[in-house]
């Protein structure tokens, strides 16, 4: 089966500008995670979405990060202003839903460089 | 919220020792732990996983075993080789919820030939 797509795999932008990072799921995935890794850290979880509503964003700094998933399919999450802290590789997730599916699979990911 | 705390953050051993990574979660309420390896510049791929309701699972050369009591989890791999290194993640969420997976720190380990 195809695995989840990101685009960009890479990003460079200057602090203050503003970033959009796209995901596709695994096809009837219903769970959709974003994460945001820092070198050398674990993933830390973003945002994550059950269908098209927001199951969790505690983590999710909202003064300058949103994310969509309309439809219940695609998800974008947009930087907007970026700070030099945001540089980090952000993942995206999916898993279909029910204690039988719980397997999480991950894309590539968006490597984000902010200068 | 879940909080999963990993050691160590690096381990190197010799090709062909045993290697133990070891968690511990806070939520009593989580009941499912995964494990991750990620290789360099690569996406974290599920290399084996255990749910509550058994103390030990094994597949292969990896092996985990899981306390609910004291609520921490471990991995051995055990006849390690080069291919092997990479860096290891746990984490730790709860079935039937939103499963909501948290993520340790991970342990970056190391074999050497």
């Amino acid at each position: 089966e195809a695995g989840v797509a990101q685009s960009p795999r890479y990003k460079i932008i200057e602090k203050r500008q503003s970033v959009a990072f796209w995901c596709n799921p695994i096809s009837g995935h219903a769970t959709l995670y974003w994460y945001q890794q820092i070198l050398g850290q674990g993933p830390k979880l973003l945002i994550q979405f059950q269908n098209n509503g927001v199951v969790d964003d505690s983590q999710l700094p909202k003064d300058r990060f949103s994310a969509e998933r309309l439809k219940g399919v695609d998800s974008t999450l947009k930087i907007q202003p970026a700070k030099l802290e945001d540089s980090a590789v952000y993942l995206c997730a999916s898993s279909l839903t029910g204690a039988a599916n719980t397997e999480a699979f991950f894309g590539q990911g968006t490597r984000l460089t902010v200068v | 919220g879940e909080n999963v705390e990993q050691h160590p953050s690096t381990l190197s051993v010799q090709e062909g020792d045993s290697a133990v990574i070891k968690c511990t979660y806070s939520d009593s309420a989580s009941n499912y732990f995964p494990w991750y390896k990620q290789e360099l510049g690569k996406r974290p791929q599920l290399i084996i996983d255990i749910r509550s309701n058994v103390g030990e699972k094994k597949d292969q050369r990896i092996a985990v075993t899981l306390n609910k009591t004291a609520k921490h989890f471990s991995l051995h791999i055990t006849e390690t080789q080069p291919e092997d290194s990479a860096v290891y993640f746990c984490a730790a969420a709860q079935i039937g919820g939103y499963n909501k997976l948290i993520f340790g720190a991970g342990t970056r380990l190391a074999v050497h030939p």
